[in-house]
């Protein structure tokens, strides 16, 4: 059974810090890892994507793969109010690009 | 990214009815996805929809219950039928992207009664 773990939070963040996410896969033979913000009651909205080992920065994210210790993760950056949402980490392991999810973050920063 | 229009955004609907889902893609893709997420809970894959060829379903997943069709390369339809209460989720298209992204339509959001 391929797994994608998180932990569920929520992860309460002071506005103007770091917000630091993680995420564990089972799967070795997974290639593709993203990173999807979802607020309440809307769809998933792709935020990152890393398909290498090492750190991948775009804006206030930076998404970081370690496929030796099968984890990835995300830093936010000098965190929102706007950035509380929950946070699912998805794995692809095949050149189809079907995805499996973990069960999400949920992140609140408080102002 | 492509644009995905999902329709309907919401609906109330008597349990053993059916309701047909329906996906529209701005451009065209080759693959398209249906993803489940129940109350509270993370997506599942439902199944894998082929153009010219029957769907791909996942592990817990059956044709008779998720028909899906797609017809060309820019739509496809996922049929939810003889609905419980169980099977109150929201509902999502998905497309592949040229590097492998996944973009979700807004989902349907089904209650069944």
């Amino acid at each position: 059974q391929k797994e994608v773990e998180q932990n569920s939070g929520p992860l309460s963040v002071p506005e103007g810090a770091i917000a630091s996410l993680n995420c564990t896969y089972s799967d070795r033979g997974s290639q593709s890892f993203f990173w999807y913000r979802q607020y309440s009651g809307k769809s998933p909205e792709l935020i990152m994507f890393i398909y290498s080992n090492g750190d991948k920065e775009d804006g206030r994210f930076t998404a970081q793969l370690n496929k030796a210790s099968q984890y990835v993760s995300l830093l936010i950056r000098d965190s929102q109010p706007s950035d509380s949402a929950t946070y699912l980490c998805a794995v692809g392991a095949d050149s189809w690009g079907k995805l499996q999810f973990g069960a999400g973050t949920q992140v609140v920063v408080t102002p | 990214s492509a644009v995905i229009s999902q329709k309907p955004s919401r609906d109330i609907c008597q349990r053993g009815t059916s309701l047909t889902i329906q996906c529209q893609v701005d451009s065209q893709v080759t693959m398209m996805f249906w993803y489940r997420q129940q109350p509270g809970q993370s997506l599942t894959l439902i199944a894998t929809a082929n153009q010219g060829s029957e769907a791909t379903y996942e592990s817990g997943f059956v044709i008779d219950k998720f028909p899906i069709s797609r017809p060309n390369l820019t739509f496809s339809t996922l049929t939810v039928s003889n609905m419980s209460p169980e099977d109150s989720s929201i509902y999502l298209c998905s497309v592949e992207e040229v590097a492998r992204e996944a973009f979700f339509g807004q989902g349907t959001r089904l209650t069944v009664v």
